[in-house]
């Protein structure tokens, strides 16, 4: 069964710090996403990343794919309130369904 | 803008009841998915559709059933409804399947509770 675990569960930050969040795996996916969700809304997609060791800039958000295609991180640079929200790794199993972390919970501090 | 709609965003049930949850997507999705989120341990899959009338069972399916008599429309159903289905349910659609690194588009999401 492939799983994907992130850490932290919880982070709770100042505005204008940096942080990173992890997703890991003990299996190979042939690509993973991270979706953001803020509080009463669904999941909105951020990034799709599908080659080992892509770097993807999205304005202050980096994501990287691990070179082996287990792992991927989010760095955040200099975050803001309306970061605030749960980010969740995804990636799709052998049977094209797609599975998810349990997702990190940020808050950004004014 | 893809826009994937639900019937309702809060609902309160008694154990027992019959329970139906809707949702709409307006982009001519060939792909729908029903999940379930519950505090860490994030999206769950409970059914997902590839096509109309066709409906493939995902993680959880236990307790639920599904319908897609359209396109457009995917509905979750409760046979029965019981405490350990209160949740948040999300719908969501995307134009390929998963394993093509498509996008899934996502529903506000509906909080159930069953009392």
């Amino acid at each position: 069964t492939q799983l994907l675990e992130q850490s932290p569960q919880f982070l709770s930050i100042q505005e204008g710090e940096n942080l990173t969040v992890y997703c890991n795996s003990s299996s190979v996916f042939s690509s993973l996403q991270w979706y953001r969700q803020e509080p009463g809304e669904g999941p909105v997609l951020l990034v799709t990343v599908v080659t080992g060791g892509e770097v993807k800039k999205l304005k202050r958000l980096t994501f990287q794919f691990g070179d082996a295609r287990k792992d991927s991180s989010l760095h955040i640079t200099a975050a803001q309130p309306g970061d605030t929200g749960l980010y969740l790794c995804a990636g799709p199993d052998s049977s094209y369904k797609l599975i998810f972390g349990s997702g990190t919970r940020l808050l950004v501090r004014p | 803008d893809v826009k994937v709609t639900q019937s309702s965003r809060y609902l309160v049930k008694r154990t027992g009841e019959k329970v139906f949850l809707e949702c709409v997507q307006d982009m001519d999705h060939e792909n729908m998915f029903w999940y379930r989120q519950d505090p860490g341990l994030g999206l769950r899959l409970i059914y997902f559709s590839y096509d109309v009338k066709m409906k493939e069972k995902g993680d959880i399916p236990e307790g639920y059933s599904v319908s897609r008599e359209k396109k457009e429309r995917f509905s979750l159903i409760l046979e029965s409804a019981s405490t350990n289905q209160t949740s948040m349910y999300l719908c969501a659609s995307s134009l390929l399947l998963a394993g093509t690194a498509d996008t899934q588009y996502f529903g506000p999401g509906t909080r159930l509770t069953v009392l």
